[in-house]
């Protein structure tokens, strides 16, 4: 299957955004999402585990949610600030144990 | 302090092979499964293999399966990535990535800062 996510997207500080993950073929649900970001030049860093869960030192303002409706997750972000400006990866797994990745988001906060 | 610290990257011509390291601190190896990711210049995030715990259990992306082998030695904190036939899509920046449990979930917590593998004659 593949995960699907906008190109790019763009919001002011302050505000909310909300970049989805669309799965192809499929349950959503049928295994965990992750998310992670990537700032230029950097490493990836996780934001979300297991479709909901913020490792020790993401901030609050990060939130992540599966729904089955549209076979997606979403990551939701709020009270943007600069320092949010990255790409960010949707990643899941199939049934042979082969992990899958989106193919990234650019946020600009501008 | 945790770290993945990744080596063994460079320039080799195609058909060639490679090994990549993964040395881990900072935490009790053999307690997780392990993975590579890479990502191509100005690319996304490709998921190459992974590895359970105790070795029992390792998969590949179609793309290198046949071509790559993944292992780790938990006595050494140190997992690898044989790399063979190489190819000119191969080239990208190469991470170690740890799991969040020991069979293996696909939730990485920790990641490496990359090594970089140009298949170039």
């Amino acid at each position: 299957f593949m995960l699907t996510q906008p190109h790019s997207v763009s919001e002011s500080p302050g505000k909310t955004v909300t970049i989805s993950c669309t799965r192809s073929s499929g349950s959503i649900a049928s295994n965990y999402v992750q998310w992670y970001q990537q700032r230029p030049g950097s490493s990836p860093t996780t934001v979300i585990n297991e479709d909901n869960q913020r490792p020790s030192g993401v901030p609050d303002r990060f939130s992540g949610s599966i729904d089955s409706s549209s076979n997606s997750a979403s990551l939701t972000i709020s009270g943007l600030k600069t320092e949010d400006e990255a790409d960010y990866y949707c990643q899941s797994y199939d049934t042979t144990n082969q992990g899958v990745f989106g193919g990234g988001t650019k946020l600009t906060v501008l | 302090e945790v770290q993945l610290v990744e080596s063994g990257g460079g320039l080799v011509q195609p058909g060639r092979s490679l090994r990549l390291s993964c040395a881990a601190s900072g935490f009790t190896f053999d307690d997780y499964a392990m993975h590579w990711v890479r990502q191509a210049p100005g690319k996304g995030l490709e998921w190459v293999s992974g590895i359970s715990w105790s070795s029992g259990s390792i998969h590949y992306a179609d793309s290198v399966k046949g071509r790559f082998t993944i292992s780790r030695d938990n006595a050494k904190n140190s997992l690898y990535l044989q790399m063979t036939s190489l190819r000119a899509e191969d080239t990208a920046l190469y991470y170690c990535a740890k799991d969040v449990a020991a069979s293996g979930t696909h939730a990485f917590d920790i990641w490496g800062q990359g090594t970089m593998v140009t298949v170039s004659s």
